[in-house]
């Protein structure tokens, strides 16, 4: 079964601090990596994906994607209160038409 | 765009009660998919659809059931709620295999 596991937390960091929030994946043939982010009550939104080895970086987040440890993580620079949330990781194989497995997510607080 | 869209917002349900879940997307997106969220856990896919006419099988599609007519349209049928089925379930499109938009979801209340 493709499993996919990220530390429910919840994490707390200070107001602009560095949030650092990983996930490993299972399935060795897994090819698109996404974040997630939920707030209480709402749906997800998609933050960022990646598919390749290496960094990516959008605005204050960072996406970091290591394929042979399996392993996948976001970072968000300069941490706000906003960025209080849960954020869901999420990993397609390459076969699955869509399919996205999903993480049980990590509770992040950013405390001023 | 109103994006996806779904509806019931919330409903409660007696044990061994019937309903269908809306959901529509107006962003021509072909794949369309079911997902149940159950408290502190990630997301569960039920059935997912690859286009108008296709439906499949996700993670844990016992006790539903799909129909893909329209691009649009992708309702999920509830048969003889039962308490497990207590949860969030979020309806989401994508015009490809990636980056998925989720509807504002409906919570469902089995009793």
């Amino acid at each position: 079964q493709k499993e996919v596991e990220q530390n429910s937390g919840p994490l707390s960091v200070p107001e602009g601090a560095i949030a650092s929030l990983n996930c490993t994946y299972s399935d060795r043939g897994s090819q698109s990596f996404f974040w997630y982010r939920q707030y209480s009550g709402k749906s997800p939104e998609l933050i960022m994906f990646i598919y390749s080895n290496g960094d990516k970086e959008d605005g204050r987040f960072t996406a970091q994607l290591n394929k042979a440890s399996q392993y996948v993580s976001l970072l968000i620079r300069d941490s706000q209160p906003s960025d209080s949330a849960t954020y869901l990781c999420a990993v397609r194989s390459g076969t699955s038409y869509g399919k996205l497995t999903f993480g049980q997510g990590t509770i992040l607080t950013v405390h001023p | 765009n109103a994006g996806v869209t779904q509806t019931p917002k919330f409903r409660i349900l007696k044990i061994g009660q019937s309903m269908t879940l809306q959901c529509t997307q107006d962003m021509n997106h072909n794949y369309m998919y079911w997902y149940r969220q159950d408290p502190g856990m990630g997301l569960k896919l039920i059935y997912y659809s690859v286009g108008a006419g296709i439906t499949d099988k996700g993670e844990v599609p016992n006790g539903y059931n799909v129909s893909r007519s329209t691009t649009e349209d992708f309702p999920l049928r509830l048969e003889l709620a039962a308490p497990s089925q207590t949860s969030v379930y979020f309806c989401a499109s994508s015009p490809g295999p990636d980056t998925q938009y989720f509807g504002p979801g409906t919570r469902l209340t089995v009793l």
